[in-house]
């Protein structure tokens, strides 16, 4: 059973243009969402979090919005670059249920961004 | 944020032997994780270390088939025991100070079993 999924493996955008990566929950105790981005041979780098307490949280280029009715959150790229392409995984932690700080991670999408 | 230096980045092993990963943090950290990547598929968490105790084992990983330490609040080790084929994966250690202090990873050690 997967709490948190991204169903989208793969997304293309042009440079310059808007890249919208999805995801979508189930548990209804997690409390606060990540996005991080993946290169190859790499570890996973923190992007930009937002706590259910709010609905937007921006950090230059990348905006994540969060709908809890919906248990749905995105992460908006602008303007999209080359250097964004990796792979994009949301992860989502439950810190008020007693989750231990443990994170729940989608499956991931791949973000092409052609020149 | 925290820095991680996780050894080793890669390695291919015969079944039936075992290889321990370290990650080494550069500051006191509050958690300490193991996950797993195997490819094509999300990170998956095996395990909390916890310092001075067992770690803490998410359903489907047991402490026999990988046993971990953390002696301190800089240092964890994860050992991939008995290997097969099918334990070929990135592992990664994650740390955090508290949940607002956000996770960071460790660049990962890409196992291959023969």
């Amino acid at each position: 059973d997967q709490q948190v999924k991204q169903n989208s493996p793969s997304l293309s955008v042009q440079e310059g243009r808007i890249s919208i990566l999805n995801c979508d929950y189930t548990n209804s105790m997690f409390d606060y969402f990540l996005w991080y981005k993946k290169y190859p041979a790499e570890g996973p780098t923190f992007l930009i979090s937002i706590s259910s307490i709010k609905d937007k949280n921006e950090d230059g280029r990348f905006t994540v919005f969060l709908n809890k009715s919906a248990k749905h959150l995105s992460l908006h790229i602008v303007p999209s670059q080359p250097g964004d392409s990796a792979v994009y995984f949301c992860a989502a932690s439950a810190i008020s249920g007693g989750s231990n700080y443990k994170l729940t991670f989608g499956k991931g999408t791949l973000l092409t961004v052609n020149p | 944020s925290a820095v991680i230096s996780q050894k080793p980045s890669r390695d291919i092993c015969q079944r039936g032997t075992s290889l321990t990963i370290q990650c080494q943090v550069d500051s006191q950290v509050t958690m300490m994780f193991w996950y797993r990547q195997q490819p094509g598929q999300s990170l998956t968490l095996i395990a909390t270390a916890n310092q001075g105790s067992e770690a803490t084992y998410e359903s489907g990983f047991v402490i026999d088939k990988f046993p971990i330490s953390r002696p301190n609040l800089t240092f964890s080790t994860l050992t991939v025991s008995n290997m097969s084929p099918e334990d070929s994966s990135i592992y990664l250690c994650s740390v955090t100070k508290g949940q607002l202090y956000g996770y960071t990873f460790g660049s990962g050690t890409r196992l291959t079993v023969v």
